[in-house]
């Protein structure tokens, strides 16, 4: 059974604090993402990578950067977390091999809250 | 500017009865298209697609039209059943490798016994 994991459903940090959130896939997909979910603003893409160590921006990078240092590994670092950046973050993997439709797999999300 | 737009934030329906969920998009390039449902406390999970190329793809219970002049999608449920109610989201895939997708807000079905 495929999967994608996360590895925290909920997490609570202060202001100012540097987060990182894990993503780790196991099914050799090529493309890894990052997403934030907010009410009446769906899914906003902010970062993915088609590639190990290569990384593209997404619609709202700012205030965020990702790490791919390993083919199932995506990290999304929050380098002085705000209270804007309090959301639910989702990670998704896609196989190259799914073009050009590219299903996309999510794992179950984080829900980080900053105070 | 909203490439992908759901604009019916939730949508009610009885049991037994079609759902039909819309979506539209202002890119002319994107040419495939995927609905993704979302239950509370869990990740989008893919339900159907379809490309340009196709105005009907179904599976099962789920079709979804497309209306290409029109920048028009709609998933149809038929019949409804309650553990239909979840988030749908519609997608518009950019077809390259990297396969960077553009979602939709999402719309909310509740699904009444």
């Amino acid at each position: 059974d495929v999967k994608v994991t996360q590895s925290s459903r909920y997490l609570v940090k202060r202001t100012g604090e540097k987060v990182f959130l894990e993503c780790v896939q196991d099914m050799d997909h090529e493309n890894m993402f990052w997403y934030r979910q907010d009410p009446g603003l769906g899914l906003r893409l902010i970062y993915f990578s088609y590639d190990v160590k290569m990384k593209e921006k997404g619609d709202i990078p700012e205030g965020y950067s990702v790490s791919r240092e390993k083919k199932e590994r995506f990290s999304l670092i929050l380098e002085s977390a705000s209270t804007n950046q309090t959301s639910m973050y989702l990670c998704a993997s896609s196989s190259q091999l799914a073009v050009p439709y590219n299903e996309q797999f999510f794992g179950p999300g984080t829900r980080l809250t900053v105070l | 500017d909203q490439q992908v737009k759901q604009n019916s934030p939730s949508l009610s329906v009885q049991e037994g009865r079609i759902s039909i969920l819309n979506c539209d998009y202002t890119n002319s390039m994107f040419d495939y298209f995927l609905w993704y449902k979302k239950y509370p406390a869990e990740g989008p999970t893919f339900l159907i697609s379809i490309s340009s190329i196709k105005d009907k793809n179904e599976d099962g219970r789920f079709t979804v039209f497309l209306n290409k002049s029109a920048k028009h999608l709609s998933l149809h449920i038929v019949p409804s059943q309650p553990g239909d109610s979840a988030v749908y989201f519609c997608a518009a895939s950019d077809g390259t490798n990297a396969g960077k997708s553009t979602f939709g807000d999402g719309t909310t079905l509740t699904v009444k016994p």
